[in-house]
């Protein structure tokens, strides 16, 4: 069965720093990657998928994503955050040709100070 | 015009109640999902239906009961609540299924939640 691992369960840092949230899996199988974002009192959104391809993916709000398969890693990162950026994080891995089952990592919180 | 939609937002009621959260999706989605996530942020997922068929079951107490009448709509009915039930519901969907041109890839769409809380 597969497995995540966020490193870090919150993460402050100031406004215009830069910024990596670490998300490490376990799989016996390839995978498809994702990051959710979920503002306060909000459902989760997508921020950005790994399915194929390119190693580094782009999303929204600035933010990229790097798979890196010999360290089963997807660390996500952006160069400079905002105030807005503050919320929590997920890192998502379903197993391909696997079942519908999305396993979520436990969330980095973001807190962005001013 | 949201895409999914969970009712009601906020349920708060006594141990020992029987409650249902419903949901909606415009999404002309094929699965769909409940997820449960605690005090603590974690998400796990409870339940998935595709095309009004149960396919995914995790270990959930037997008090916990979907109901998909058709694939724009997944249900929840949870007997008998306990304080451990405290918590927010997710609704999610996707589009397409296991095998085939429309494969599924995991990408969800989430509603806004529905915070049951049990006293």
């Amino acid at each position: 069965a597969q497995s995540v691992t966020q490193l870090d369960s919150q993460v402050p840092v100031f406004e215009e720093a830069p910024v990596e949230l670490r998300c490490n899996y376990s799989s016996s199988v390839s995978v498809y990657l994702f990051w959710y974002v979920q503002y306060p009192n909000q459902g989760l959104q997508l921020l950005l998928k790994y399915l194929s391809g390119s190693t580094l993916v782009k999303g929204i709000n600035g933010f990229e994503a790097e798979f890196n398969k010999s360290q089963t890693s997807f660390h996500l990162r952006k160069p400079s955050v905002h105030i807005s950026d503050t919320a929590e994080y997920f890192c998502a891995v379903r197993t391909k040709g696997g079942s519908e089952k999305l396993v979520f990592g436990k969330g980095t919180k973001l807190t962005v100070n001013p | 015009d949201t895409a999914v939609s969970q009712t009601p937002k906020y349920l708060v009621t006594q141990m020992g109640n029987d409650k249902s959260i419903k949901c909606e999706q415009n999404l002309g989605h094929d699965t769909m999902y409940w997820y449960k996530q605690d005090s603590k942020k974690f998400l796990k997922i409870m339940f998935s239906y595709n095309n009004k068929e149960l396919i995914i079951n995790e270990t959930v107490p037997n008090r916990f009961s979907p109901k998909s009448p058709d694939k724009a709509h997944l249900n929840l009915h949870i007997n008998s609540l306990e304080l451990g039930d405290s918590a927010v519901y997710f609704c999610a969907s996707s589009q397409g299924g296991t095998s085939g041109t429309n494969i599924n890839t995991g990408e969800l769409f989430f509603g806004e939640g529905s915070r049951l809380t049990v006293l």
